[in-house]
């Protein structure tokens, strides 16, 4: 399986932009780029995911390289409440048994939002 | 809003004793999933269901099992728990072709 890299931590201040971003070297054409966090003491949630092209929604944006080996997720404005382990995962295209495979995360991006 | 919710979100038992842990959606959701989550080895699937009496192992079924009766419920047994049990376990649903699960709070289990 295709793997992803993402640093350990980071921090930022609240109500600034944070870009956390995510290398996967070995992306193959049927994989797209997955992004969930999971908030203290609570279960992951899915943030965005995208294939080719930049994806925006009402809590973040993805930016794909053009090469597609790195992408960065991006928090307009970070608020206490984003403060969560951040994940960047590949899954293959939905369609092709997508919705029935189970998620591997790594260890992710702790993401500390300083007040 | 949709909802996965866990019958509890900690639980101790001790060596031996069977165990269930009961999850509930209620988004007619097809698949369903059970993870545990270990510090240092992130999310692992234990095992999944894509429709109702139906079943699939994931990466660490060993010492599990499951039952789907019902499309909205799907329940984790350990049969005789152990110690090496001790974990956090999650549970998720998805649609037949969604790319987003939704997962429940998750249950902290402690097997002493």
């Amino acid at each position: 399986d295709a793997k992803t890299t993402q640093p350990n931590s980071m921090e930022s201040n609240e109500e600034e932009p944070v870009h956390l971003p995510c290398n996967h070297s070995t992306i193959s054409g049927t994989d797209y780029i997955h992004w969930y966090r999971q908030l203290p003491s609570q279960g992951p949630e899915y943030v965005i995911h995208g294939l080719t092209s930049n994806v925006n929604n009402r809590m973040a944006s993805l930016a794909i390289a053009e090469d597609r080996k790195s992408s960065t997720l991006i928090l307009h404005r970070a608020t206490l409440r984003d403060a969560a382990v951040y994940y960047c995962i590949l899954r293959v295209l939905v369609g092709s048994g997508g919705g029935a495979d189970g998620l591997t995360f790594g260890k992710g991006t702790h993401l500390i939002i300083q007040p | 809003d949709v909802k996965v919710t866990q019958s509890s979100r900690y639980l101790v038992k001790r060596t031996g004793e069977k165990v269930f842990l009961e999850c509930v959606q209620d988004m007619d959701h097809e698949n369903m999933f059970w993870y545990r989550q270990d510090p240092g080895l992130g999310l692992r699937l234990i095992y999944f269901s894509y429709d109702v009496k139906m079943k699939e192992k994931g990466d660490i079924p060993e010492g599990y099992s499951v039952s789907r009766e019902k499309k909205e419920r799907f329940s984790l047994i350990l049969e005789s728990a152990s110690t090496n049990q001790t974990s956090m376990y999650l549970c998720a649903s998805a649609g037949a072709s969604s790319y987003e699960q939704y997962f429940g709070p998750g249950t902290r289990l402690t097997v002493t």
